[in-house]
């Protein structure tokens, strides 16, 4: 089974921050946090990942807890292209099946 | 750099036939994986090579199988089609086999067994 939790959709109006949240409780020290999103019909595609720190590249910003066990993607300014299913994983060092299990994902909607 | 590359796009094939997909990883990568998506279960992890060597399974028949080559590219066999292999095959590739490695996915191949 999938190690996270996520929402099933989300809504978001165009031009507005998209908060996407994950639960991972049960995840261990040396497991990365990755996000990735699919869009009809293409293969997911990466956005960001990170251990403990706070992330942010050219698509999104990463908010992990101090705890860890729960991390929020955010991208800054939605637009109707950013429609998708928002996947959260989490993969370890040690590689192992279960960093490559993917939930159900929450599927975002931008909203013009 | 290329992205990782999958053919055929589509496939039609009938019950009972088998079938070869193909993955061609990103230059450099040395993991592959493979993932079937259908509507009803999402995405399903099916197994991961690294090295020439499987590394990881998921709950899938043996009718499933793969392999990959010294090059890395990868190959999937499913042998004696069922209609519930219908689905959206998807290869990933990454370049060490977990942990700070992001995978980057193709855009599958669609199979479908009438």
């Amino acid at each position: 089974d999938a190690k996270t939790t996520q929402p099933p959709s989300m809504d978001c109006a165009e031009g507005r921050a998209a908060n996407l949240p994950c639960n991972h409780s049960t995840i261990s020290g040396n497991e990365y946090v990755y996000w990735y999103r699919q869009i009809h019909s293409q293969g997911p595609q990466y956005i960001i990942h990170g251990l403990k720190n706070n992330e942010t590249n050219e698509m999104a910003s990463l908010i992990i807890t101090e705890d860890r066990k729960s991390s929020t993607l955010i991208l800054p300014h939605a637009t109707l292209r950013d429609t998708a299913v928002y996947y959260c994983i989490v993969r370890g060092s040690g590689g192992g099946a279960d960093g490559l299990t993917f939930g159900k994902g929450t599927h975002l909607i931008i909203q013009p | 750099k290329a992205g990782v590359t999958q053919t055929p796009r589509y496939l039609i094939k009938t019950r009972g036939q088998q079938v070869t997909l193909s993955c061609s990883p990103i230059s450099g990568h040395r993991s592959v994986s493979w993932y079937q998506q259908t509507p009803g279960q999402g995405l399903q992890f099916l197994f991961e090579y690294f090295s020439e060597t499987q590394r990881n399974k998921g709950n899938f028949p043996g009718r499933f199988s793969g392999r990959q080559f010294s090059n890395s590219r990868s190959e999937m066999n499913v042998s004696t089609l069922e209609l519930g292999d219908s689905a959206l095959y998807l290869c990933a590739s990454s370049f060490l086999e977990a942990g700070n490695s992001p995978l980057h996915f193709g855009n599958g191949t669609r199979l479908t067994v009438t």
